[in-house]
């Protein structure tokens, strides 16, 4: 049974129309995660949550925004999307920090027209 | 090192085979490294997550072994199956706390 799931998997949005990409688990872990992972490139951390504490790198464009309304589910809003958003978006979890593995969700792929 | 690096790219094998690839990360504030596998159309998976200096471990025909004095981790499969064929992912994990910084990943595909 699927522990994170993503929806959608594939997502189409047009260029400047905002766009919300959902993740959610059944782990009841503290720590969730969004990374961007652009073709053939590392995955790279947006931001995480330590169960209600909303943590941003220091690098992720303020187009980009996150929801935590509980502890199952957690959202990434795209503002603005530009053709440079194009990407895989992966939602992780862990159940906490230090050397805990994470619990990726299969990733929406989002395509900006 | 600054940035976590991978090689090969990508790598084709014989079923059969045994095969190995590299992952080099910044020993600096390292705390942990991390190998996931990561198959097309499936979620990331993890493999590892190792912390000493010198540890190995294994899992079936996966093994890996850690070096944090030089910074790098290998990762060994033996006797490579055509169900292996997938990206493998390493992550550095700094001493902040579970942040990973990934690698590029080795695309491993093995032919039948």
């Amino acid at each position: 049974d699927a522990m994170v799931i993503q929806n959608p998997r594939y997502q189409v949005t047009q260029f400047g129309k905002p766009v919300t990409l959902s993740c959610s688990q059944t782990l009841n872990h503290n720590v969730m995660y969004w990374y961007q992972q652009k073709s053939s490139q590392a995955p790279k951390l947006l931001f995480h949550y330590y169960d209600k504490d909303f943590n941003n790198e220091a690098d992720t464009p303020d187009n980009f925004q996150s929801r935590r309304p509980n502890t199952s589910f957690c959202f990434l809003d795209i503002r603005s999307p530009g053709l440079g958003d194009a990407a895989m978006y992966l939602c992780a979890t862990s159940r906490g920090q230090g050397m805990y593995e994470q619990y990726f969700g299969p990733g929406t792929r989002l395509t900006v027209t | 090192i600054l940035n976590v690096e991978q090689s090969p790219q990508s790598l084709h094998v014989q079923e059969g085979d045994s095969t190995n690839f590299t992952c080099s990360f910044p020993s600096s504030n390292f705390y942990a490294l991390h190998w996931y596998r990561w198959e097309t159309a499936k979620s990331p998976e993890a493999l590892f997550v190792m912390t000493l200096n010198g540890d190995e471990k294994k899992k079936g025909r996966i093994s890996a072994t850690l070096n944090t004095k030089e910074g790098y981790s290998y990762l060994y499969i033996k006797g490579s199956q055509p169900e292996d064929s997938a990206t493998y992912l390493c992550a550095s994990e700094n001493n902040a706390g579970n942040m990973l910084t990934f690698g590029g990943g080795t695309r491993l595909m093995v032919k039948p």
